[in-house]
């Protein structure tokens, strides 16, 4: 059973746009979630994360909104690069149950075209 | 600041062979996690260790994977009688004590079981 769907295995974007990354979730527990960015043959990168005491946080080009009733969180790429082009996961925590152990999607691959 | 590392980078191993894979994490972190993905699969969460300490194993196979982060050098994923479906990337994240949910990911042992 998984607890963070990631449904869209794969997105193109035109550099310059807007990508929009989605992801939900099941668990209630779940109360923080980051967003990974990873290239082939390499580890994930940490991104951005947010807590489920707030609705949405900004990074740069990278913002991640949270909505707890739809159980649902997006990543948003304002302009979107060639090198953005990866797979992204979502990921959540219990950390109010004491639990540390991230929960990761299966990843969307965002390509982004010059 | 050195990131996390981990080696061997790639590991080919024979069925019934055992694998060791080791993690020194980043300068100034005192926990260690474990993760597997599978091909087109997500991370899947497997051990979290803090020095001498295994803090929660809830996904360790209960047979032939062990872990340990001794009180010096670096943390070990041991698989004793390596099987097919043993191959995977297998990643190792850090992170420091006071923020045990911001892990920092190694570049992975590819596991290759012939």
């Amino acid at each position: 059973d998984q607890q963070v769907k990631q449904n869209s295995p794969s997105l193109s974007v035109q550099e310059g746009r807007i990508s929009i990354l989605n992801c939900d979730y099941t668990n209630s527990m779940f109360d923080y979630f980051l967003w990974y960015k990873k290239y082939p043959a390499e580890g994930p990168t940490f991104l951005i994360s947010i807590s489920s005491i707030k609705d949405k946080n900004e990074d740069g080009r990278f913002t991640v909104f949270l909505n707890k009733s739809a159980k649902h969180l997006s990543l948003h790429i304002v302009p979107s690069q060639p090198g953005d082009s990866a797979v992204y996961f979502c990921a959540a925590s219990a950390l109010g149950a004491g639990s540390y152990q991230l929960t990761f999607g299966k990843g969307t691959k965002l390509s982004v075209i010059p | 600041n050195a990131g996390v590392m981990q080696n061997p980078r790639h590991l080919v191993r024979r069925r019934g062979q055992e694998a060791r894979l080791r993690c020194s994490p980043m300068k100034g972190h005192s926990h260690v996690y474990w993760y597997r993905q599978l091909p087109e699969e997500g991370l899947k969460f497997m051990v979290y260790l803090q020095k001498e300490n295994i803090i929660d194993e809830s996904g360790m196979p209960k047979e032939r994977f062990s872990a340990e982060f001794p009180k010096e050098g670096p943390s070990i994923l041991r698989i004793q009688q390596v099987v097919r479906g043993d191959s995977a990337a297998y990643f190792c994240a850090s992170s420091p004590a006071d923020r045990p949910y911001e892990q920092y990911f190694g570049p992975g042992t590819r596991l290759t079981v012939t």
